[in-house]
This record gives C-alpha cells, sequence and structure tokens, in this order.
C-alpha cells in the first residue's frame, strides 16, 4: 500500500530564503508525483507534475525533483516571498488513476 | 472560466438528511475524480470515472455514499442519511485522461452535518 510522508509539517522562514520540501513514497511504482499548494478554505493549485521517467521539472522559482528508486521527491523554492504561504502538498499516481496524498508541510514566509 | 466548479460551495445540513454535490470538469476532460478532506487531515480519495464509468470506487467510505457523472461531464456525489463525520471539504479533479495526466482541482463544497 502506497505510503507518502512529508517533511517537515511546518516551516517558518524569513522573506528571501531558499528552501526545500521533502516528500517520501514506499512505492516507487509511480506514474508520476505531482505538488500543490493550498491556501487556507480553497482548493488545490497544481504547482508541478513529474513524470516517472523525468528527474526534475521547472517553474519560475519552484524547482521539482524525483528519485523513484530512492522514493524521494523536492520542492525548492528560491527567494521565498510572503505570498509562498500556504500548504504545500505532495501526491503520488501510481495506480494511473487516484492521487496519494502526503500531509502536506505548512509553509510561513516572514516578511 | 475554463477550470474545475463546485456547487454548491457551503452546505449546511441536518444529520439524517441527503445532500447531493455537484462537479463540472474543465471541457474535454474524460477522467474525473472525487476527494474528501476533513478537517486537521488530509486528503482521500473517493472515487475516480473514466467517461461515465467508475473502475475505481475503493475509497467511498459507506454505502450511504455514490456517485455518477453523465455525458462525460458533470458528476454528482450523494450523501445519504448524513452524519457528522461527514463533515468535510468535498474536492472534484478532471484530467484530460486516465492515468498520468496532471489533475486539476476545483474550489471544494464544504459540508457541515449538524
Amino acid at each position: 500500500k502506497q505510503e507518502v510522508t512529508q517533511i517537515p509539517a511546518a516551516l517558518s522562514v524569513p522573506e528571501g530564503e531558499n528552501l526545500v520540501l521533502n516528500c517520501s513514497f514506499t512505492d516507487s511504482a509511480i506514474y508520476n508525483l505531482q505538488w500543490f499548494r493550498q491556501d487556507p478554505g480553497k482548493g488545490l493549485t497544481s504547482l508541478l507534475l513529474i513524470q516517472s521517467s523525468q528527474r526534475e521539472q521547472t517553474s519560475g522559482r519552484l524547482n521539482a525533483s524525483l528519485d523513484k528508486s530512492s522514493g524521494r521527491s523536492t520542492l525548492y523554492i528560491a527567494a521565498s516571498q510572503p505570498g509562498d504561504s500556504a500548504t504545500y502538498l505532495c501526491a503520488v499516481n501510481n495506480q494511473g488513476g487516484k492521487l496519494i496524498f502526503g500531509q502536506g508541510t505548512e509553509l510561513s514566509v516572514k516578511p | 472560466g475554463a477550470g474545475v466548479s463546485q456547487s454548491p460551495s457551503n452546505k449546511v445540513t441536518e444529520k439524517g438528511k441527503d445532500v447531493e454535490l455537484r462537479c463540472d470538469p474543465i471541457s474535454g476532460h474524460t477522467a474525473l475524480y472525487w476527494y474528501r478532506q476533513r478537517l486537521g487531515q488530509g486528503l482521500e480519495f473517493l472515487i475516480y470515472f473514466q467517461g461515465n464509468s467508475a473502475p475505481d470506487k475503493s475509497g467511498l467510505p459507506s454505502d450511504r455514499f455514490s456517485a455518477e457523472r453523465t455525458g462525460e461531464s458533470v458528476s454528482t456525489l450523494t450523501i445519504q442519511r448524513t452524519q457528522q463525520e461527514d463533515s468535510a471539504v468535498y474536492l472534484c479533479a478532471s484530467s484530460g485522461s486516465r492515468g498520468a495526466n496532471e489533475q486539476f482541482f476545483g474550489p471544494g463544497t464544504r459540508l457541515t452535518v449538524l
């Protein structure tokens, strides 16, 4: 059974800092891995999708990596801003359908 | 807009009543998913549609929960005889085809059962 873990559960950093969020999964037979952000009381916004054949994806200040063999992904956020404050969720798709989510990392970027 | 939409945005009901939640996926998306997020907990998968059929219903928590999809478009999640533990945000997502495509989420329906 696939299990997804995110560390840390919460993170507070000063504005401008670079940071890394971690995601690990127990079953390496995945189709893809998706990173989302969730703002309080809102739905999920897709940030990056990495297919199983890919090692990384970049979008603006965000870079996500995938090491399928070790069951790990990281989300790197460069030059963090207060607007980046949100909960970041990692989810894996390993049956060609449903996503299995981690519990999320709650990020707070202080001005 | 071109995104996934859900209605209502909020629903308050009394224990024992039935509720219907609606999802309109992105036009042309053949795959549709329902998830649930209870307060302080992670997202749980409920059911997945490919076209109008549901190849994976494994996440439905009880037989009080059912869902249908018509015309490869709108989906309705029905909860019968609601219980307080059904209180949650119900999220719908769609993707371009089965399996490996990016899922896009709607804003959710916040259900409160009194």
